[in-house]
């Protein structure tokens, strides 16, 4: 299995700025993922942060909102920009290898924008 | 339209009892179907997965049936205990690729 850190943990930021969250994985992995976890709600998929090159996103989140680079296999950052309170939500890192084919998470990061 | 759904309603159960909850899912073809376990303020654990060619799958206290006809999961925790409290997500691969789609999760409350 692999352990997988965020940081920040949480942050409170003000409306118009950015945050860039950090994703640390203990082993290499595949892949690694991100997703949203809106209050009282399920995890949705943001993207698939692909080593070396632009990220895959999916329908609803577009690269000028959520940059994500994956410089290594062991590392990669989200950054949440121009942050409007709609954005006030937890964000996980994920990380799986080929096989098995479970998936590690972080333990998020929680973010309020005011 | 593409729908999952978890028993909508919080599961509260006595203790050493099973716990069963229900993953249905519509208009999908997952290779795969994953549980998770969520605590408030952490990321989901992985607990157990199954194929599309799997009709069960146990670990320890747990198991999984997946019947793809029905198009149906559930998820049985034996001998409940109040550690077992959490958030209960199911998840579908339907890409092979990793991508997984969530449920919206069952909210189980073991009581001693």
């Amino acid at each position: 299995s692999a352990v997988i850190s965020q940081k920040p943990s949480r942050d409170i930021c003000q409306r118009g700025t950015s945050l860039t969250i950090q994703c640390q994985v203990d082993s290499q992995v595949t892949m690694m993922f991100w997703y949203r976890q809106q209050p009282g709600q399920s995890l949705t998929l943001i993207a698939t942060a692909n080593q070396g090159s632009e990220a895959t996103y999916e329908s609803g989140f577009v690269i000028d909102k959520f940059p994500i680079s994956r410089p290594n296999l062991t590392f990669s950052t989200l950054t949440v920009s121009n942050l409007s309170p709609e954005d006030s939500s937890i964000y996980l890192c994920s990380g799986r290898d080929r096989d098995p084919y479970e998936q590690y998470f972080g333990p998020g990061t929680r973010l309020t924008v005011t | 339209s593409q729908k999952i759904e978890q028993n909508s309603e919080a599961l509260n159960i006595q203790e050493g009892k099973t716990a069963t909850l229900t993953c249905n899912y519509t208009n999908y073809s997952p290779a795969y179907l994953q549980w998770y376990r969520q605590d408030p303020g952490r990321g989901p654990v992985f607990l157990l997965l199954i194929r599309e060619n799997e009709k069960e799958k146990r670990k320890e206290r747990l198991k999984v049936t997946f019947d793809t006809t029905l198009k149906q999961s559930l998820f049985h925790i034996t001998a409940s205990q109040p550690a077992d409290s959490a958030t209960y997500l199911c998840a579908l691969d339907i890409y092979q690729g990793g991508k997984l789609i969530f449920g919206q999760g069952t909210e189980l409350s073991v009581k001693p």
